[in-house]
């Protein structure tokens, strides 16, 4: 079936703009999950989604980053007054439980 | 954010031969996840544990679940050039329902 799918693949923007990344998990599973990797870093943790459970938002790293999720299906996660020290890569997860996450190939953000 | 101990943190290796890497942990964790990354890609789960002591092959790899529950490690059997890429530790710490903790990778080159 179809994975996690992420739009747009890349995003080259000034600094100071906003820009909005989005995320379709896969069919049927409930939790959501946002991370950040940085050229040649592991992956942060920003954002995680359960169903219709408040999400746990404590890895995000300012009040310039925020994450919506329409029911179990697409998430957007939103990036205000980008600076360069947003450029990274924003990765998406789904799971239909707590252990295994499937991740999407990511959108690669510029910021310049 | 908390991070895993990953090592080695890069290989290089010839075909042919084999691969171990190991990830640790001050913390006790109930679930240890292996994924690879290609470049350009997302990661792609390779191997899941779920017990202490479980030891749990997908064809040429095996990762075990370290008895003290603090550690895990990955092996690679005969590597192959498509083996080359980035692998990280995943972990979820007992007490935390959602987040995974991750390695900081171990990049494995393989050469000819």
């Amino acid at each position: 079936g179809a994975g996690v799918s992420q739009s747009p693949s890349n995003k080259v923007t000034e600094k100071g703009k906003d820009v909005e990344l989005r995320c379709d998990p896969i069919s049927g599973h409930t939790a959501l999950y946002w991370y950040r990797q940085r050229l040649g870093q592991g992956l942060e943790f920003l954002i995680y989604f359960q169903g219709n459970s408040a999400p746990d938002k404590s890895g995000l790293p300012s009040d310039r980053f925020s994450a919506e999720r329409t029911g179990e299906s697409v998430s957007t996660l939103t990036i205000q007054r980008t600076q360069q020290e947003d450029s990274a890569v924003y990765l998406c997860a789904s799971s239909h439980d707590v252990y295994e996450q499937y991740f999407g190939p990511g959108t690669r953000l510029t910021v310049t | 954010g908390q991070q895993l101990n990953q090592s080695p943190q890069s290989m290089f290796i010839q075909e042919g031969e084999d691969v171990s890497m190991n990830c640790t942990s001050s913390s006790i964790f109930n679930t240890w996840l292996w994924y690879k990354q290609e470049p350009g890609e997302g990661p792609v789960l390779l191997i899941a544990l779920y017990k202490a002591g479980e030891l749990t092959s997908n064809g040429r790899l095996t990762a075990q679940f370290g008895i003290t529950r603090k550690d895990s490690f990955l092996n690679i059997s005969a590597s192959i050039p498509s083996d080359v890429g980035i692998y990280f530790c995943a972990g979820r710490i007992t007490g935390t329902a959602s987040k995974l903790t991750f390695g900081t990778g171990t990049r494995l080159q393989v050469t000819l």
